[in-house]
């Protein structure tokens, strides 16, 4: 079993629709979680970043952490054509100057104009 | 600006030859990181660095060899003992006192 699943998708939705993105994990001792979004051919960028339970939001962004049940998420709302790019979910016990980070393998987004 | 750069951007090697990646970055960040990835993968970690004159291998470093002579900068080279080196590389560099990472641009290389 992985330590970090992720649905690799594709998934498809309208413009200007919400989309939800999900990490299931195994390890309890994580405690940061990320998200970054990869376009093509290009280096992934962090989007929103978080510690421990909870949700966070930033702009059009929200993560939501749910450490009971190992499970992540990020919500996209208002979704628009440039938000298609590849979701990498990440994550890590954070108890090392360099702990390592385990990424989830990626979700494809589509959004239809 | 500050972030990190990858050279070149497009790579193709011969079966045989090592060939080197370079990977810089102006953020002061001490620890550096060499992903590859595949199609349909998630990021696998092929060696780190927390410090200059530091590394450690990471889950595939099979075929692989870094340094770490200054803290800008951690070139990975890709020896011939790797068998399947196609793949795109990412390079990383990790703030301190989080476990936020910040990737370069990638190289593809292609072995002909």
């Amino acid at each position: 079993q992985k330590e970090v699943e992720q649905d690799p998708g594709p998934l498809s939705v309208p413009e200007g629709a919400i989309v939800s993105l999900n990490c299931t994990y195994s390890n309890s001792a994580f405690q940061y979680f990320m998200w970054y979004r990869q376009y093509s051919r290009k280096g992934p960028e962090l989007l929103m970043y978080t510690y421990s339970s909870g949700n966070k939001e930033d702009g059009r962004f929200t993560a939501q952490v749910d450490k009971s049940s190992k499970y992540i998420s990020l919500f996209i709302r208002d979704s628009q054509p440039s938000d298609s790019a590849t979701y990498l979910c990440a994550m890590s016990d954070g108890y090392s100057s360099a702990s390592k980070i385990i990424f989830g393998s990626g979700t494809r987004l589509s959004i239809r104009p | 600006d500050g972030g990190i750069t990858q050279s070149p951007k497009y790579l193709f090697r011969k079966e045989g030859q090592n060939v080197t990646l370079s990977c810089e970055q102006n953020l002061n960040h001490d620890a550096m990181y060499w992903y590859r990835q595949d199609p349909g993968q998630g990021l696998r970690l092929i060696y780190y660095s927390q410090i200059v004159n530091d590394f450690q291998k990471g889950d595939i470093a099979e075929g692989y060899s870094v340094s770490r002579e200054k803290k800008e900068s951690f070139p990975l080279t890709v020896t011939s003992a790797q068998k399947n080196p196609t793949a795109f590389y990412l390079c990383a560099s990790q703030e301190g006192g989080t476990d936020t990472q910040y990737f370069g641009p990638g190289t593809r290389l292609t072995v002909l």
